[in-house]
């Protein structure tokens, strides 16, 4: 199976920093999704790479997939509060038909 | 925006017992997934479903898991002799495709297993 690792584990930031969050894989992917989780509630979606190199942004999130397609990052730019919470990378292996999770990371935003 | 729906949202139950847990895809998805995630732990894919038909499914769908599109609107997700193992919080999702789509998730069941 695709063994996914996130670093970091879990992050504290001020309100208005940046922050980067890191996916990797040991093994080649065929696509990479990025959620985002509450607790206690269901992971809401937030990005999705496939190719290489490729880069998108919603809002004041960016992420992208190298060109290898074994690592993504996740940028969050002047995070705010409402950007607490536990962020979840997905791998596809040959299909989105059956992902692969990492163990999260944890972000907390202080005022 | 249409969601992905899933009820109850939290299910207590003998061990032994059997639960049907449920789940409202959007309605013009035709890929059906269940997840699980143990408290603590990562997500982990139990099944996915396409065209009435299980299409892939992991190690910890056993024979003691099985799920069913019952109707035009619904996907369950039964467990016919609960462990104490399986308390979990239960995720439905689904997709558009199997490819170049996310899959939408719902905000879970909480199954314990007493």
């Amino acid at each position: 199976s695709q063994e996914l690792e996130q670093s970091p584990q879990s992050l504290i930031v001020q309100e208005g920093k940046n922050l980067t969050i890191n996916c990797t894989s040991s093994k080649t992917l065929y696509g990479l999704y990025w959620y985002k989780q509450k607790y206690g509630e269901g992971l809401i979606f937030l990005m999705m790479l496939q190719k290489g190199g490729e880069e998108k942004s919603h809002e004041k999130i960016t992420a992208k997939l190298d060109e290898k397609k074994q690592q993504s990052s996740l940028h969050i730019t002047a995070s705010q509060p409402s950007h607490a919470g536990i962020y979840l990378c997905g791998a596809a292996r040959s299909s989105a038909s059956k992902l692969t999770f990492g163990t999260g990371t944890r972000l907390q935003v202080t005022l | 925006e249409p969601e992905v729906t899933q009820t109850p949202s939290h299910q207590v139950t003998q061990m032994g017992q059997e639960v049907i847990l449920r789940c409202v895809p959007i309605s013009n998805h035709l890929y059906f997934y269940w997840y699980r995630q143990i408290l603590g732990q990562k997500v982990e894919f139990l099944v996915s479903f396409y065209n009435n038909e299980i299409s892939e499914k992991s190690e910890i769908f056993d024979d003691q898991f099985s799920v069913e599109r019952p109707d035009g609107s619904n996907f369950t997700l039964k467990i016919r002799s609960t462990k104490l193992e399986d308390s979990a919080m239960y995720f439905c999702a689904s997709s558009l495709t199997v490819n170049n789509s996310p899959l939408h998730f719902g905000n879970g069941t909480r199954l314990t297993v007493t």
